[in-house]
């Protein structure tokens, strides 16, 4: 079974470019996370999917950050424009979650620098 | 607030040695707790978890951690350090807010080094 896939591994761009980061869940999960690890620090959620709808987008930084998920298969997170503290890893999970007792299948992480 | 504090940056540790990687929580509620891993160019692998029952908790690749409530923490270990257990270890602990079985507050994660 395939796990969490996310594209590209890495991407460098320039500061007021747009970048959009891809997300493949585990096929069947309806859940579908994004998070981001800024600078060596905590990893932070950024929002929570049920197939196509957002359930929860507290964690969004500002109006510069936009996440799909059309037909509630993979997810895009796009920035636009890029600023400088966007820099990090953004790492998507997956879930089942029919219950409490379940846990988050992560992808690899998609290393962004803006320069 | 929820939060997850893990207080060592690193921790260094000779092979065949046992390992703790600390970890600390503040929860309104049950706490639900997790770790993960995340080797080098790798994604977050889950570790174990902790919902309910027994305080001590069994993982992947030979860790366990123990959930100690009157101390809201929940320390990884392992009897026996592994060279290849280098990583970085993140402890995390539910948000219940919004519903999302999934949705996490993670601490800033300890890099361990095993030494030879």
């Amino acid at each position: 079974e395939a796990g969490v896939t996310q594209f590209p591994s890495h991407s460098v761009i320039e500061k007021g470019q747009t970048v959009t980061l891809r997300c493949d869940p585990i096929s069947g999960h309806d859940n579908l996370y994004w998070y981001r690890r800024v600078m060596g620090k905590e990893i932070k959620f950024l929002l929570h999917f049920v197939k196509e709808s957002k359930q929860d987008e507290s964690g969004m930084p500002n109006n510069r950050f936009l996440a799909e998920r059309t037909g509630g298969t993979y997810s895009t997170l796009k920035v636009q424009p890029a600023e400088l503290e966007d820099s990090g890893v953004y790492f998507c999970a997956s879930s089942q979650a029919k219950g409490p007792n379940t846990e988050a299948f992560f992808g690899q992480g998609t290393r962004l620098t803006v320069v | 607030a929820q939060s997850v504090a893990q207080p060592e940056d690193q921790v260094n540790v000779a092979e065949g040695n046992p390992l703790t990687v600390k970890c600390t929580y503040s929860v309104s509620g049950n706490p639900y707790l997790f770790w993960y891993v995340q080797y080098p160019n790798r994604g977050l692998q889950f570790l174990l978890k902790y919902i309910t029952g027994d305080n001590l908790v069994k993982g992947s690749y030979g860790f366990e951690a123990e959930f100690n409530k009157s101390q809201t923490s929940f320390h990884l270990k392992k009897p026996s350090a592994l060279v290849s257990d280098s990583a970085l270890y993140f402890c995390a602990v539910r948000d219940d807010s919004n519903g999302g079985y999934n949705k996490l507050i993670f601490g800033a994660g300890t890099r361990l080094a095993v030494h030879p």
